[in-house]
């Protein structure tokens, strides 16, 4: 089956530094990846995505690439903000049974400190 | 778009009544999903409707849930005979009907069983 396994938290930052979260996942077929945000008080929402092998996804300064070899979509940014701070979730998309049915990780939750 | 709306917001149930939860999604949207949300873990799928179909159950769902969309619109989710280990967040989500198609997510309605 397909699995999500993202590194656990909680990512204490100070404002300014650099963020790596690590997402690697298992499927069958070819996903796409998703990572998703949920800021406190808030639902989730779709932060950036990639369909396909050396894809980079890109929004709000975050990156992530998606790697078939290493099975990973690890997130990345350069300078984190306080407002920043929320739990991430990395996801997958792909075809299971005839319906495309996302699977996610379990999320990991950044707190950036002024 | 007006966004996914869920109803109610907060839901506070004794062991052993039934609740039941509604959905709208955003209009134009055939796919509707619903996951539950426990404290630190990631979404967790439940079933999931292409238009008025319910397609997909998870094969953990137990027979006390249920869930409808009658006419393709809105869904509501039923839950029987609460039990305190049903207290968690619940998700709806839709998405277009294109392949792997990232989801919207409402802002989620939380039970909780005394």
């Amino acid at each position: 089956g397909n699995s999500v396994t993202q590194m656990e938290g909680p990512v204490t930052l100070s404002e300014e530094a650099f963020l790596t979260i690590n997402c690697t996942y298992t499927a069958t077929g070819y996903p796409s990846l998703f990572w998703y945000v949920q800021y406190p008080g808030e639902g989730l929402q779709l932060l950036l995505k990639a369909t396909k092998a050396d894809d980079k996804g890109s929004n709000k300064g975050f990156e992530a690439t998606y790697r078939k070899e290493t099975t990973s979509f690890h997130l990345e940014k350069g300078s984190v903000q306080v407002s920043d701070s929320a739990v991430y979730f990395c996801a997958l998309s792909d075809l299971t049974g005839g319906s495309y049915i996302p699977t996610f990780g379990r999320g990991t939750s950044l707190i950036v400190h002024p | 778009d007006t966004g996914v709306s869920q109803d109610p917001r907060h839901k506070i149930t004794k062991r052993g009544q039934n609740v039941t939860f509604r959905c709208d999604p955003i209009s134009e949207h055939n796919r509707l999903y619903w996951y539950r949300q426990t404290l630190g873990q990631g979404p967790e799928f439940l079933t999931y409707f292409q238009n008025e179909a319910q397609l997909e159950k998870s094969r953990l769902l137990s027979d006390r849930f249920s869930a409808e969309r009658p006419k393709g619109s809105f869904s509501t989710l039923e839950i029987q005979r609460t039990e305190q280990g049903d207290s968690a967040m619940y998700l709806c989500a839709s998405s277009a009907d294109r392949g792997k198609s990232p989801l919207h997510f409402g802002n989620g309605t939380r039970l909780t069983v005394t």
